[in-house]
């Protein structure tokens, strides 16, 4: 089953503009919640992560919104930068339960 | 070591052949974890260990595949009777405490290919 749903499953964007990753999970025991992103040939490597206690942390243009009623969060990138292209996975509790990814492309 | 590192970084082998994977975690990371990445697909856990406690290995898609971590650190994944169905890459990853909210840092994967 999966419990970490996220999307879209690709995202193209123009440089400076906003990319919005989404997930959902449904076990509200799950009390982590990482972002990790991955380069081609490179393993995933820890972006942001939130705890529920709070709604959003923000890491420079990286911010994550935490929706614990809805069971949701998202990864917001501001001013988006071709640097960022990348697949991003969301993740819950102790890494046991990723998202499918998300391919990001940011056009110069 | 500075990082987690895997071994080989690629493999090729033939459909019904036995391959061993090689992860060295973190030094002093009580936990770690193998994963695989099927071509456009997300990370699919497979194994999970956590110091001396038996592994969880809830993600292991069939009897084929079996994993073992001696003396808490190095580890190796083992498949046997390779399918074409196995060719993906396998990540392994380790975490410095137990339970929750901890970074896992990844190794650069093996990428295994079988014809």
């Amino acid at each position: 089953q999966q419990q970490v749903k996220q999307s879209p499953q690709s995202l193209i964007v123009q440089k400076g503009g906003i990319s919005i990753i989404n997930c959902a999970y449904e076990n509200t025991a799950f009390d982590y919640f990482p972002w990790y992103q991955q380069f081609p040939g490179k393993g995933p490597a820890l972006l942001i992560a939130i705890r529920p206690d709070v709604s959003e942390k923000k890491e420079g243009r990286f911010t994550i919104s935490f929706n614990k009623s809805a069971k949701q969060f998202s990864l917001h990138i501001m001013d988006s930068q071709p640097g960022d292209s990348a697949t991003y996975f969301c993740a819950a509790t102790n890494n046991l339960f990723f998202g499918t990814g998300t391919r990001l492309t940011v056009i110069p | 070591g500075a990082g987690v590192s895997q071994s080989p970084s690629n493999k090729v082998t033939e459909k019904g052949k036995d391959v061993e994977l090689r992860c060295d975690p973190i030094s002093g990371h009580t936990a770690l974890y193998w994963y695989r990445q099927s071509l456009g697909q997300g990370l699919e856990f497979l194994i999970y260990f956590q110091g001396n406690s038996a592994p969880d290995k809830s993600g292991l898609p069939s009897d084929r595949f079996s994993a073992e971590r001696t003396g808490g650190s190095v580890s190796t994944l083992t498949i046997q009777r390779t399918q074409q169905e196995d060719s993906a890459v396998y990540l392994c990853a380790s975490s410095p405490g137990q339970g929750a909210r901890t970074e896992a840092f990844f190794g650069q994967g093996t990428r295994l290919t079988v014809v």
